[in-house]
């Protein structure tokens, strides 16, 4: 069971803007920047933001990321239907230990 | 431009020692700028990071799998390998390799390239 809660699935139609939020805690997202994976089906995963809102090399400007307190978003402007596919969010959590947390997956449709 | 590329049987049984390499490409596996890791992905499920391991020798893991797992490098090969004993049937996954971002070698910060994965299924 992942400490990282993102909600199943997410859609819109091309050109309109989707949101996928990711609620953690106080030990990761609350002290922690996070990561976002975008995961074509039969593919490795992608990383698509890191440290909460920086865009890799090759990313289009049309994904963002931002964080409030304990929760996560990324935002997808401008839906294009190369976006259909899951998303992950990702941050070190600081209990047990420490380890790595990926959020529990949005399955993105372009409808 | 790095690469990574894992290998290792794609048939284990039951209880016993799952082995996969990691080779890498393209760039050194023995530079304090990065962690390298596995993660795990069940079929039809979300990603699960199983651990990291560092140029000096240092290493992370899941909780979750700590008694379990060893994740070692062979600098020489430039290569790093991941063992999962007594494995069962929820072994079973797509196993990626990776490169994961680090501040001052503190601790890993994720995955920013993913090698392919190899596909692990646990059987009789």
């Amino acid at each position: 069971q992942s400490v990282l809660t993102q909600p199943p699935s997410a859609s819109g139609t091309p050109g309109q803007r989707v949101t996928i939020s990711c609620s953690g805690s106080s030990s990761n997202i609350g002290s922690d920047n996070v990561n976002w994976y975008q995961q074509l089906p039969g593919t490795a995963p992608k990383l698509l933001i890191y440290t909460t809102d920086q865009r890799p090399s090759g990313v289009p400007d049309r994904f963002s990321g931002s964080k409030s307190g304990t929760s996560a978003s990324l935002a997808i402007s401008g839906l294009q239907s190369e976006d259909e596919a899951d998303y992950y969010c990702a941050v070190w959590d600081g209990s047990l230990n420490g380890r790595y947390v990926f959020g529990t997956g949005t399955k993105v449709t372009v409808l | 431009q790095l690469q990574l590329q894992e290998s290792g049987p794609g048939l284990v049984k039951p209880s016993e020692t799952l082995s996969l390499t990691c080779s890498v490409s393209g760039g050194s596996i023995s530079t304090p700028n990065y962690y390298w890791g596995w993660i795990r992905q069940p079929p039809g499920k979300g990603l699960e990071w199983i651990g990291s391991l560092y140029y000096s020798g240092s290493t992370f893991y899941n909780p979750s799998l700590k008694s379990r797992v060893t994740i070692s490098a062979d600098t020489s090969k430039n290569q790093f390998s991941l063992k999962v004993s007594s494995v069962t049937a929820a072994d079973t996954a797509v196993y990626f390799c990776a490169r994961e971002l680090t501040i001052f070698g503190v601790a890993p910060k994720g995955p920013d390239v993913w090698g392919q994965g190899t596909t692990v299924t646990v059987s009789s």
